[in-house]
């Protein structure tokens, strides 16, 4: 398993402004992933991060919207930009770690950044 | 098609019951299987995986039916800390994860 750390835990926002978001993984991981949950849905990928590399992002969302960081193998910022109501969500970072005794993986996530956009 | 289809529930039930739901999924190329839990406001944490031969988990049975394409998650002697959302997660040949909307159960004393 990991534990994962993400900061802040809650923020209310103004219009127009940008929101970084940090993660932080308590070993080294490959894959770290940044998600959307808004109110009563489901989850949506936004992204990939891969350290060393740019991060890879889904369809309907781009990077200038959500610029992504991966400086090393513990740690991952998405920052927000630019923001308007329809933003307001729950984002959530997630790894991917290696089941105990192989060879499936799992994804654990963070507990999630609500950020409310006025 | 969506994906991932659960039904959304919400299951209803009285404590010591048994409740079981169904998830169904689209693509027959679909490699790994798990149900997830996620509280209210909180971060969906992970039950258990899904396995060809189905598995145990005390008192959470999961199974898998690749002919039909769904999993399947059994709860017996409910608890009312069982209740929470369920989170069926379907990863493609893509390798990608496929999220349910999630199936909510409610465990009433």
């Amino acid at each position: 398993s990991a534990v994962i750390s993400q900061k802040p835990s809650r923020d209310i926002c103004q219009r127009g402004t940008s929101l970084t978001i940090q993660c932080q993984v308590d070993s080294q991981v490959t894959m770290m992933f940044w998600y959307r949950q808004q109110p009563g849905q489901s989850l949506t990928l936004i992204a990939t991060a891969n350290q060393g590399s740019e991060a890879t992002y889904e369809s309907g969302f781009v990077i200038d919207k959500f610029p992504i960081s991966r400086p090393n193998l513990t740690f991952s910022t998405l920052t927000v930009s630019n923001m308007s109501p329809e933003d307001s969500s729950i984002y959530l970072c997630s790894v991917e770690v290696l089941a105990d005794g192989g060879p499936a993986y799992e994804q654990y996530f963070g507990p999630g950044t609500r950020l409310t956009v006025t | 098609r969506k994906e991932v289809e659960q039904d959304p529930g919400p299951f209803n039930v009285p404590e010591g019951a048994t409740v079981a739901f169904n998830c169904t999924y689209s693509n027959s190329a679909s490699q790994s299987f798990f149900w997830y839990r996620q509280d209210c406001r909180k971060e969906p944490k992970l039950l258990m995986s899904v396995y060809s031969s189905g598995n145990e988990d005390g008192r959470f049975t999961a199974q898998l039916n690749r002919a039909s394409q769904y999993i399947s998650l059994l709860i017996r002697d409910s608890k009312l800390s069982d209740s929470a959302t369920y989170l069926c997660v379907v990863i493609g040949n893509d390798y990608k994860l496929s999220f349910g909307a999630g199936t909510t159960v409610t465990v009433r004393a």
